[in-house]
């Protein structure tokens, strides 16, 4: 089993829909819990980032984790043209700076 | 404007050849990293280093090599012993802490073997 998983979609909805992106994982060492959006041709760019269970808000977006499920997602409220990108999670579990996993991508399509 | 800087943005590569990546930062962070990302693959750790002269191998160092001789910089060479090195290539910066380290990327280098 893979320590971090992701749909990698490809996800297409309407404008103005909630978008819900997963990412399910293996390893409760897992202590803190970000979001990256992707262009295309682009580096990621950090949107959210948690550590408790739980919900935590920034304008149109949710990051929720539920550790005793090992779950996390991130919801896109109103969703635009814009938010059509590839939604990375990623996890630290602790230790060594280079203990980061990321996910494999959930690419978006908002369609107007 | 801080931030992390990747050139060159596109590079060919002939076969047997080496190439360097250069990445620089002006956020002050003390970590640096080199990712590969393959459609497909997700992002892949290459190297990073927690301090200056000081690094560590990631998950696929194989065929790669960097050095650390300035907090700034992180250049990364693809030497002739990467076997498939098309790819895209991202540095990235974070402060080292020992509650969770949020990572910067920079825009990427596209790297192409002809």
């Amino acid at each position: 089993q893979k320590e971090v998983e992701q749909d990698p979609g490809p996800l297409s909805v309407p404008e103005g829909a909630i978008v819900s992106l997963n990412c399910t994982y293996s390893n409760s060492a897992f202590q803190y819990f970000m979001w990256y959006r992707q262009y295309s041709r682009k580096g990621p760019e950090l949107l959210m980032y948690t550590y408790s269970s739980g919900n935590k808000e920034d304008g149109r977006f949710t990051a929720q984790v539920d550790k005793s499920s090992k779950y996390i997602s991130l919801f896109i409220r109103d969703s635009q043209p814009s938010d059509s990108a590839t939604y990375l999670c990623a996890m630290w579990r602790g230790g060594s700076q280079g203990n980061l996993i990321f996910g494999k991508g959930t690419k978006l399509s908002v369609k107007p | 404007d801080g931030g992390i800087t990747q050139s060159p943005k596109y590079l060919f590569r002939k076969e047997g050849q080496n190439v360097t990546l250069s990445c620089e930062q002006n956020l002050n962070h003390d970590a640096m990293y080199w990712y590969r990302q393959d459609p497909g693959q997700g992002l892949r750790l290459i190297y990073y280093s927690q301090i200056v002269n000081d690094f560590q191998k990631g998950d696929i160092a194989e065929g790669y090599s960097v050095s650390r001789e300035k907090k700034e910089s992180f250049p990364l060479t693809v030497t002739s012993a990467q076997k498939n090195p098309t790819a895209f290539y991202l540095c990235a910066s974070s402060i080292v802490r020992g509650s969770g380290n949020t990572i910067y990327f920079g825009e990427g280098s596209w790297l192409t073997v002809v």
